[in-house]
């Protein structure tokens, strides 16, 4: 299994700018979710999804958009960039919403926006 | 979700134990406590959970306070390879979708 995988690895935008960044889980996991770290802080919840067609909002959704249309992807949309989403994204995904299992996160996307 | 408070940061000599303590004082009783570790920028890895026995698997062992207010991550020989943010997380078995919440965790350094 490959795990999740995040493309790309690396992306410069301009103000303004949208892009789209991916997320792929092998692992047959119902949930999926988009995290943001800034430099010296911790993750924050950006949008989650328990499963094909469902999403929902985490702590910090504004400008971000994302859908599920299949239970293996879940890609998160910039609409329009801003400096102030210059971010490392991290995608993650697990079995179920139950407590029993864990969290397997991908490599990362690091994101500047100029 | 219970918030938790961790030390911002720690150090611990090569080859001794390395104690994480966390404090989740409003943990309830369905909720569970998560350890994960993210060395130098890479995603966050999975290390331990529990919801009140003590765990140990081959990475860690996890010590949680009888009356669950708080508990300790145990690196028992502690490696250069594990300087890493440590990040205590609870939630509840019952908690909808993804919403596990990451507070700002324990930067560890492991002197040589």
């Amino acid at each position: 299994n490959a795990g999740v995988t995040q493309t790309p690895k690396f992306q410069v935008l301009k103000t303004g700018q949208s892009m789209t960044l991916q997320c792929a889980q092998d692992m047959n996991h119902e949930y999926m979710s988009w995290y943001r770290q800034d430099p010296g802080m911790g993750l924050r919840l950006i949008h989650y999804s328990v499963g094909a067609g469902i999403t929902d909002q985490g702590e910090v959704p504004n400008g971000y958009n994302v859908s599920r249309s299949t239970t293996e992807d879940f890609p998160l949309r910039l609409l329009s960039a801003a400096p102030s989403q210059t971010s490392v994204y991290f995608c993650a995904s697990r079995q179920d919403g139950t407590a029993y299992n864990e969290q397997f996160f991908g490599p990362g996307t690091r994101l500047t926006v100029l | 979700d219970a918030k938790t408070t961790q030390p911002p940061s720690m150090d611990c000599a090569e080859g001794r134990a390395a104690n994480l303590p966390c404090n989740h004082s409003t943990i309830s009783g369905n909720e569970y406590v998560y350890w994960y570790r993210q060395i130098h920028s890479q995603g966050p890895q999975y290390i331990i959970h529990g919801l009140k026995n003590n765990e140990t698997n081959e990475m860690a062992s996890l010590i949680i306070t009888e009356d669950r207010k708080s508990s300790t991550l145990i690196l028992p020989h502690a490696t250069l390879r594990d300087t890493a943010v440590y990040y205590c997380i609870v939630r509840s078995s019952y908690s909808s979708a993804s919403k596990i919440i990451f507070g700002s965790g324990t930067r560890l350094s492991i002197r040589p």
